[in-house]
């Protein structure tokens, strides 16, 4: 158990729609980055924050977006969506901000588009 | 910017024998390079990481090297075990620290009994 917990851990939902998906860094951990997992695109970089502000930014789409609250937990909110957005979502945590600490994945959440 | 290519994308071997997974990159400013494992429904962790001011680190079985010159990593794993049977993913951190980290398309690691 990494420490990072993700809700929900599946969520299926039609074409069009808006999901959001949230994330609690572990305990002690500023950073929160998000990415995506699918077969043909692999393992995607989308975005990280740190301590509320947006850090960096890698694969996101514009109907894609997320925020870090003050208590630290993270949400990814997916809009429009197309049933290439079928995907496992991960967030990861780390107590810093640069890219090349040590990241701590949660369990992830499947998102299935119809 | 950054390309990250992974082979061999499916590994098959003894239990005890050795497992080599090999990766490329294309920019040369890249200075960090962290190898993922991942198990069947869970996330990716953190098994190993090098910087680019190193040829090689080790840990217990786990060993990566780092060619600089020729822009390509590889991840050792000797005495291999059942528990090793996982999805080994590597990764790459461009120079640049706007860029975005990038990762090989993943190896499937079986180890046979």
């Amino acid at each position: 158990d990494s420490g990072v917990t993700q809700t929900p851990k599946h969520l299926i939902t039609a074409t069009g729609q808006r999901v959001t998906l949230r994330c609690s860094p572990r305990s002690g951990d500023l950073s929160v980055y998000w990415y995506q997992q699918s077969l043909d695109q692999g393992l995607q970089f989308l975005i990280q924050y740190y301590n509320g502000e947006e850090r960096a930014k890698g694969n996101i789409l514009e109907r894609f977006s997320a925020q870090q609250f003050p208590d630290l937990h993270s949400e990814l909110n997916l809009s429009s969506l197309e049933l290439g957005d079928s995907a496992l979502y991960f967030c990861a945590s780390s107590p810093g901000w640069g890219l090349e600490e040590t990241q701590y994945f949660g369990p992830g959440t499947r998102l299935l588009v119809l | 910017g950054e390309n990250v290519e992974q082979h061999p994308s499916t590994l098959s071997v003894q239990e005890g024998d050795s497992a080599v997974i090999k990766c490329t990159y294309s920019d040369s400013a890249s200075n960090y390079f962290p190898w993922y494992k991942q198990e069947l429904g869970k996330g990716p962790q953190l098994i190993i990481d090098i910087r680019s001011n190193v040829g090689e680190k080790k840990d217990q079985r786990i060993a990566v090297t780092l060619n600089k010159t020729a822009k390509h990593f590889s991840l050792h794993i000797t005495e291999t075990q059942p528990e090793d049977s996982a999805v080994y993913f590597c990764a790459a951190l461009p120079g640049n620290r706007d860029d975005k980290i990038i990762f090989g398309k993943g190896t499937r690691l079986h180890i046979l009994p």
